[in-house]
Order: structure tokens, then sequence, then C-alpha cells
């Protein structure tokens, strides 16, 4: 299975710029997804095919990358966006997803 | 309004069988294929099962294949998980996701909750 490998947790204050990074053991091609969720709610899409805006998401987050290396950037932060980022693949038969970034505001 | 609404779970004990549903809404359920993703407490996810738009192709995660089965509804709007044999280690909040083409899920349920227990 592709194996998605995401930093744990990252602490940043309002306003500011973040980079959530996702690293996949085999290449994905573009087709990896970004995902929010928040505490007590089902994940919701963020970002599609590495750099495609969901609908309805505010035009401060972003993606980039292809193969094996990819990032969401969310910039400036709010508040708001507390909540955990999973990536997921989809270029490789199982579906998998990244083990989540917690997103804590300072 | 696209809304996925999951039911049937609960407490079970260890290798006995559930069986959850998904009633869709807001959109033509049989354009679309479906998923069960699932998410042990405090955990990442996981892809279950799949099932294309008219059932033609369906695939498991290893960790599930002989014991689950999904199946759908057109007529009704709704996607099933039949769970057999079921372990401690199928414990969590159970997801139906509309899928779009790509492989992207654009579209979740609230989840619905497997404990297995004795």
């Amino acid at each position: 299975d592709t194996v998605l490998t995401q930093s744990p947790a990252l602490a940043v204050s309002p306003g500011e710029r973040v980079s959530i990074s996702c690293r996949a053991s085999e290449g994905v091609n573009s087709y990896m997804h970004w995902y929010q969720q928040k505490p007590g709610q089902q994940p919701k899409l963020l970002i599609y095919k590495a750099s495609n805006l969901a609908s309805g998401v505010p035009a401060r987050f972003s993606g980039s990358g292809s193969g094996t290396d990819f990032t969401l950037t969310i910039d400036p932060v709010e508040a708001d966006d507390t909540a955990t980022y999973f990536c997921q693949q989809s270029w490789n038969d199982p579906r998998t997803f990244g083990g989540g970034t917690k997103l804590e505001l300072k | 309004e696209v809304q996925l609404v999951e039911s049937g779970g609960g407490l079970v004990q260890p290798g006995r069988s559930l069986k959850l549903s998904c009633v869709a809404s807001g959109f033509t359920f049989s354009n679309y294929g479906m998923n069960w993703i699932r998410q042990a407490p405090g955990k990442g996810l996981e892809w279950v099962a799949y099932i294309s738009s008219g059932s033609s192709y369906i695939y498991y995660a290893e960790t599930v294949k002989g014991r689950f089965t999904i199946s759908r509804d057109n007529a009704k709007n709704t996607l099933y998980l039949q769970m057999t044999s079921l372990r401690s280690e199928d414990t969590a909040l159970y997801y139906c996701a509309r899928q779009r083409y790509g492989g992207l899920f654009d579209y979740w349920g609230q989840g619905v909750m497997v404990t297995v227990s004795s």
C-alpha cells in the first residue's frame, strides 16, 4: 500500500502562513487530495488533485506538489482553521490516507 | 443540498454481525460510486470498501475482505455495509462518502459508531 507521511502537529499564530506536508512512499501523479476535520465533525474536502480548490473553500487554502511530495498551505491562518488535516491518494490501490496533521493556534 | 445519513451502528459482541445503512439525498445517487471509510477512536482514516454506481465494481480493504459486504439499492438511494465476524479492531466511526471522478471523496456523512466488545 502507498504510505502517506504527515507531521503529527503544528502550532502557528493567527495571520501567519503555514505549510502542511505529505510525502508518499511511491508516486501518485497529481492524485493527492486534502481534507479538514474539525473535532466531532466529518472530514471536509479542501483541495483535490493536488492544487484544485474545492467548492466553497476559502482562497486562503492552496495546494501544490506532484509525484511524492505535496503541500497544503494556509495563508493567512485564522482561528477557525484549528483542525486536523489529512492527505489522501487515489493513484494507487487501495486508497490511503495520511495520519493527519493537527493544527493548533497559539 | 447533498446529505448522507448513516445508521445501524451500536455495541456488538466479537464474532457477531451488524448492518450499516447510508441514505443519500440532494443528488442523483445512481450516478455516483460510494465508499465506506472508518476512523478508530483518536486515529486516522481508513478506506474500507467501494461500490460503483451500478454495483459492477466492488473493492475492499484487505483488513475486511471476506467479512464485510458493500451493496446499494439505487431505487431507495441507500448504501449498505454488512459486517460479519466482527473483531475489536473493527471498532470505529464509519462514514459513507460519495466518490467523484479521480477517486476523491467530496461529501461525507456524519458517521455512525460501531463498538465491538464483550
